[in-house]
């Protein structure tokens, strides 16, 4: 069955350091990927969105490139600030058989960054 | 927009009792789903309405869970009777979703920190 993927936390980094969070994901159609956020105290927020192969999503300094042939969606940021320690998901939204939409969440991942 | 609105933000109460959550969805959105998140299990997906009509409640964790969604903008989740063991954080969501704007993003309300003592 469908299925996301993504590394285990906590991912502890200091201030202005790269970061990338893995996920991969399986799917038997052509599945829309998200990257959503989640502040302490708050529900989860949509960071960014792809709907096809090699499509870029971005947002706030984020990037992920939908990849079809790695079945990745890798999130990265070039440097990271305190404020966004949050945690990560990643997920998949695809369309079933009986014409509704199914929607799968990763674990999610703990970024900690540390001034 | 208002955005996902759930009531009450925090919840606590003893086992036994019945727990009702509430949620509006934004206006215009056509899908509502509820999720539990725990430590230990993360975010689950418990029911997904479309339309008001329940789609998929195989997440929905035994009888003492019902779920309801009357009219477009409003739904309830039903504990009774409630268990320490549901202790967690409960989040309502929800999107617009056709065959032609597929996979639109959840938009999700800030959800309801249940206690069950």
């Amino acid at each position: 069955g469908d299925s996301v993927t993504q590394m285990e936390g906590p991912v502890t980094l200091s201030e202005e350091a790269f970061l990338t969070i893995n996920c991969t994901y399986t799917a038997t159609g052509y599945p829309s990927l998200f990257w959503y956020v989640q502040y302490p105290g708050e529900g989860l927020q949509l960071l960014l969105k792809a709907t096809k192969a090699d499509d870029k999503g971005s947002n706030k300094g984020f990037e992920a490139t939908y990849r079809k042939e790695t079945t990745s969606f890798h999130l990265e940021k070039g440097s990271v600030q305190v404020s966004d320690s949050a945690v990560y998901f990643c997920a998949l939204g695809t369309s079933t058989t009986s014409g509704t939409y199914k929607y799968i969440f990763g674990t999610g991942t703990r970024l900690k960054v540390l001034a | 927009d208002a955005g996902v609105i759930q009531s009450p933000r925090h919840e606590v109460t003893e086992m036994g009792q019945e727990v009702t959550l509430r949620c509006k969805p934004i206006s215009g959105h056509n899908s509502l789903f509820w999720y539990r998140q725990t430590m230990m299990r993360g975010l689950e997906l418990l029911i997904y309405f479309n339309n008001n009509v329940p789609i998929d409640d195989s997440g929905m964790p035994e009888d003492r869970f019902s779920a309801k969604m009357p009219n477009a903008s409003f739904s309830t989740l039903k504990i009774q009777p409630s268990e320490p063991r549901d202790s967690a954080v409960y989040f309502c969501a929800s999107s617009f979703e056709d065959r032609v704007y597929s996979n639109q993003p959840q938009h999700f309300g800030d959800g309801t920190r249940l206690s069950i003592l």
